[in-house]
């Protein structure tokens, strides 16, 4: 992922509706890639990881789609709701230690 | 409960003083990281310990220090050098190996 300024994002969603959130990669090199939801003051939970031999890899309610040709990454959530509101967060590594590089992010508000 | 947990919370740091931020994990992991974010913007990699008694810089090392005493322990000396500390720290744990990062709940430094 890249930093690409201070203002994030916004996709707003109605409740029940689903959610696509995308996210573009530089480093044709990555190989590991993970998804983070972030609620206001709280560290970044994981949601679900894909590496680089996958294009799909499903959890609950979320499904992760990468493509390596485009360097592209994007996060589907099933039947939004109101807990789903967050920041959400592309990360991508190619170290086997982990050190992941961060998108900018994109808020997410889920309404009524 | 297993968890990676980070102190203080809030901390309040006077122009040209050192704070230490603490960071304990009980999940036996090898790898330590400390990310910094800033409001609106991703995670950025200050430093990072893949084994007891050994730290790398990440992206923005300068006016930071840590150690690596323990490999439960992973603390962040933000020094009089760093010019613009005032920020959201994010401490982090992994089983190395390309395996999902583990944030902690965050510390938030301001300068006054």
């Amino acid at each position: 992922g890249e930093s690409v300024g201070l203002h994030l994002p916004t996709l707003s969603v109605q409740e029940g509706d689903n959610s696509i959130i995308n996210c573009a990669y530089s480093n044709s090199a990555s190989d590991y890639f993970i998804w983070y939801k972030q609620e206001s003051g709280k560290g970044p939970q994981f949601i679900i990881d894909i590496r680089s031999n996958m294009d799909k890899r499903q959890g609950q309610r979320v499904t992760v789609l990468l493509n390596k040709t485009v360097k592209h990454l994007s996060l589907q959530i099933a039947a939004t709701q109101p807990g789903d509101s967050a920041v959400y967060f592309c990360a991508d590594t190619t170290d086997s230690w982990g050190k992941l590089q961060f998108g900018a992010g994109t808020q997410v508000v889920v309404t009524p | 409960d297993g968890g990676i947990t980070q102190s203080p919370k809030y901390l309040f740091r006077k122009e040209g003083q050192n704070v230490t931020l603490s960071c304990e994990q009980n999940l036996n992991h090898d790898a330590m990281y400390w990310y910094r974010q800033d409001p609106g913007q991703g995670l950025r990699l200050i430093y990072y310990s893949q084994i007891v008694n050994d730290f790398q810089k990440g992206d923005i090392a300068e006016g930071y220090s840590v150690s690596r005493e323990k490999k439960e322990s992973f603390p962040l000396t933000v020094t009089s050098a760093q010019k613009n500390p005032t920020a959201f720290y994010l401490c982090a744990s992994s089983n190395g190996q390309g395996n999902t990062i583990y944030f902690g709940e965050g510390s938030w430094l301001t300068v006054v």
